[in-house]
């Protein structure tokens, strides 16, 4: 059972366009959520994170937004470049689980100029 | 430099044949994990490592071990591998909630 859903799998963007990912989850117990880039050949690297006392987070041309009443939350790019283009992972933890981490399946997000 | 590093960064192997993946951080971080990724499932947790001789399991660990006798290694042991752990394996460190991930192992079981 995925802990975490996100969508969509795929998305192809204009350059300085927007760009949005979102992920759902259903344990209310997760109250951290960070977001992930990551190019080929490479591991993953950290974007972005959020915890749910705010509604949103932004650092330079990403956002994330976080719904807790909806169990959801969304990554922005604004602005999107080529340079952009990469795997987004979305995941959640619980923060007395030792780092125990859940990872939505990813999106493949390709910037066009 | 702060790393993580994951050898072998390819292996070929066939069913049966035990085989370990390193993994070194040298960022003294007390939190360590390893995870695979499928196209489809995203990241995995298979398991993870709160200090020295503490781990537990992830939500895929059938078919793995694991030991943290050092703080800075976590090696990823499959004393019997088979076709379904053909996969891209990542180790990744982290001190409070911010993970590093190392390079990647892809492992092919034959």
């Amino acid at each position: 059972q995925q802990q975490v859903k996100q969508s969509p799998q795929s998305l192809i963007v204009q350059k300085g366009g927007i760009s949005i990912i979102n992920c759902a989850y259903e344990n209310t117990a997760f109250d951290y959520f960070p977001w992930y880039q990551q190019f080929p050949g490479k591991g993953p690297a950290l974007l972005i994170a959020i915890r749910p006392d705010v509604s949103e987070k932004k650092e330079g041309r990403f956002t994330i937004s976080f719904n807790k009443s909806a169990k959801q939350f969304s990554l922005h790019i604004m602005d999107s470049q080529p340079g952009d283009s990469a795997t987004y992972f979305c995941a959640a933890s619980m923060g007395n689980t030792g780092n125990q981490f859940y990872f939505g399946t990813g999106t493949s997000l390709t910037v066009i100029p | 430099e702060a790393q993580v590093t994951q050898n072998p960064r390819y292996l070929i192997t066939v069913t049966g044949k035990k085989l370990t993946v390193t993994c070194s951080q040298n960022m003294n971080h007390e939190y360590m994990s390893w995870y695979r990724q499928d196209p489809g499932l995203g990241l995995r947790q298979i398991y993870y490592s709160m200090n020295v001789e503490v781990t537990d399991k992830g939500d895929v660990p059938e078919g793995y071990k694991v030991s943290r006798k050092e703080k800075r290694n976590f090696p990823l042991i499959l004393e019997s591998p088979s076709p379904n752990q053909t996969s891209l394996y990542f180790c990744a460190s982290s001190l409070l909630d911010t993970q590093y991930f190392g390079p990647g192992t892809r492992l092919t079981v034959l």
